[in-house]
């Protein structure tokens, strides 16, 4: 089946470490955007892809990082410039030219700092 | 710049009652509006859009929402509520193009549904 897939979906982390979480889609899909979700804040978009190799900030990138390596991969890194990581982490993609206007998401991450 | 509100962070119904989620936007330019749900600890499902075309827009599980331009609204309604309606859903807008998947979303609205 064509899908999302983010993986791990609870993540641990100690305070001052990196962490990562992965993004893979076999929709063929050439965009690729990441999202954080607070209680009662909706979702603010962290960066996105429109095409392999090339990737843009969003609204709240700073202590985050990505790679675009691979069409079907988005891994976002959570690193430990980010003063508040602890939320749940939305990955979407969608075609980028023409096609379906609205984001595919995934089943989401959610990250714990301990 | 585009923004989204959703007017009621909580929303309470009874089973079989009419369900309206309110949604108000801003946009520079004509948009694609978007109504999600999602269920705990999941993703979020597109449940319908409004691109270009008719203002009235049908979606999955017998939700609907009309395109109102001078009002600015994109209004989700359901004539009955079901309790597998209770999930949180949200607002979206996006420019449309290559800007499309670049949606700004409401803070969402929680559907709580009474037996």
């Amino acid at each position: 089946d064509g899908g999302i897939t983010q993986s791990p979906k609870y993540l641990f982390r100690k305070e001052g470490q990196n962490v990562t979480l992965s993004c893979e889609q076999n929709l063929n899909h050439d965009a690729m955007y990441w999202y954080r979700q607070d209680p009662g804040q909706g979702l603010r978009l962290i960066y996105y892809s429109q095409i392999v190799n090339d990737f843009q900030k969003g609204d709240i990138a700073e202590g985050y990082s990505v790679s675009r390596e691979k069409k079907e991969s988005f891994p976002l890194t959570v690193t430990s410039a980010q003063k508040n990581p602890t939320a749940f982490y939305l990955c979407a993609s969608r075609p980028s030219l023409g096609g379906v206007p609205e984001a595919f998401f995934g089943q989401g991450t959610r990250l714990t700092v301990v | 710049a585009q923004s989204v509100t959703q007017l009621g962070s909580h929303v309470s119904v009874s089973e079989g009652a009419l369900v309206l989620l309110r949604c108000n936007y801003s946009s520079s330019v004509p948009p694609y509006l978007f109504w999600y749900v999602q269920y705990p600890n999941q993703g979020l499902q597109l449940l319908l859009k409004y691109t270009t075309g008719a203002t009235l827009v049908k979606g999955i599980n017998g939700f609907e929402a009309e395109f109102k331009k001078s009002e600015t609204s994109f209004h989700l309604t359901k004539p009955s509520a079901h309790m597998s309606d209770a999930a949180e859903y949200f607002c979206a807008v996006s420019e449309g193009g290559t800007n499309a998947g670049k949606s700004t979303f409401g803070d969402g609205t929680t559907l709580t549904v009474k037996p």
